[in-house]
């Protein structure tokens, strides 16, 4: 069975660089018609989708991020990270990692979670 | 960007109600809207994509439907294990996606 697993710090200072690896275990990168993507939600808001990547390299940003945003496979290692730049008290949310199957555009499986808090 | 507005944003109801939650595109999104439900502290759950279908290991209780910019989500008679919070996604222009606001489901 899939499971992907967030990790990396829980708090950033103000203007810091936030930086999350999602580790996969039971399955393959590789897997074709899926993207390896990540979303985060706010306290008590929406969610929101922050970028997406495929195993070819290709990446996808939220246009609102995307001068912010840079996420990175090591398909031999089962991991993908994100690095976001330039964090404000606004970035504090849940951040979750997750695959998303291309032919039905939807995320089928999710990491648990974790919050990251940017404060001084 | 496509914006999802949900309603209502909360309903309260009992245990064997149906719930009827309704999502609306700012733009047209044809077929492309999941649903998903999400407890508290927990990753959200996929239980229907492309309007309709069900996730496999979702209990038929839950229906989509809709087409265009109007979408509903049905649970027919509501389990203990159903009061929580649920989310509409499209996907018009996949990779890039976006959520509605959400409608939290309690117990009256």
């Amino acid at each position: 069975q899939l499971q992907l697993q967030e990790s990396g710090p829980g708090l950033v200072k103000p203007s810091g660089t936030l930086s999350l690896t999602c580790t996969v275990s039971g399955g393959s990168l590789s897997t074709s018609d899926y993207y390896w993507g990540w979303l985060r939600q706010p306290p008590g808001k929406r969610l929101e989708w922050i970028g997406s990547a495929y195993s070819s390299g290709s990446t996808y940003y939220n246009p609102s991020l995307k001068s912010r945003v840079t996420i990175s496979m090591d398909t031999s290692k089962r991991q993908f990270s994100l690095n976001l730049t330039s964090v404000a008290a606004a970035d504090t949310a849940v951040y979750y990692c997750a695959k998303l199957r291309i032919s039905t555009a939807v995320a089928v499986d999710w990491g648990q979670g974790t919050l990251v808090t940017v404060a001084s | 960007d496509i914006k999802m507005t949900q309603s209502p944003s909360s309903v309260s109801a009992s245990v064997g109600d149906s719930v009827t939650i309704t999502c609306r595109a700012s733009q047209p999104i044809t077929k492309w809207l999941a649903w998903y439900q999400q407890k508290p502290g927990r990753a959200p759950k996929l239980l229907i994509y492309l309007t309709s279908d069900l996730q496999s290991g979702v209990p038929s209780r839950f229906s989509g439907s809709g087409s265009g910019t109007d979408f509903t989500l049905t649970i027919s008679s509501l389990q203990p294990e159903d009061f929580a919070t649920y989310y509409c996604q499209e996907a018009n222009s996949f990779p890039s996606f976006s959520f509605g606001g959400g409608t939290k489901v309690e117990i009256k």
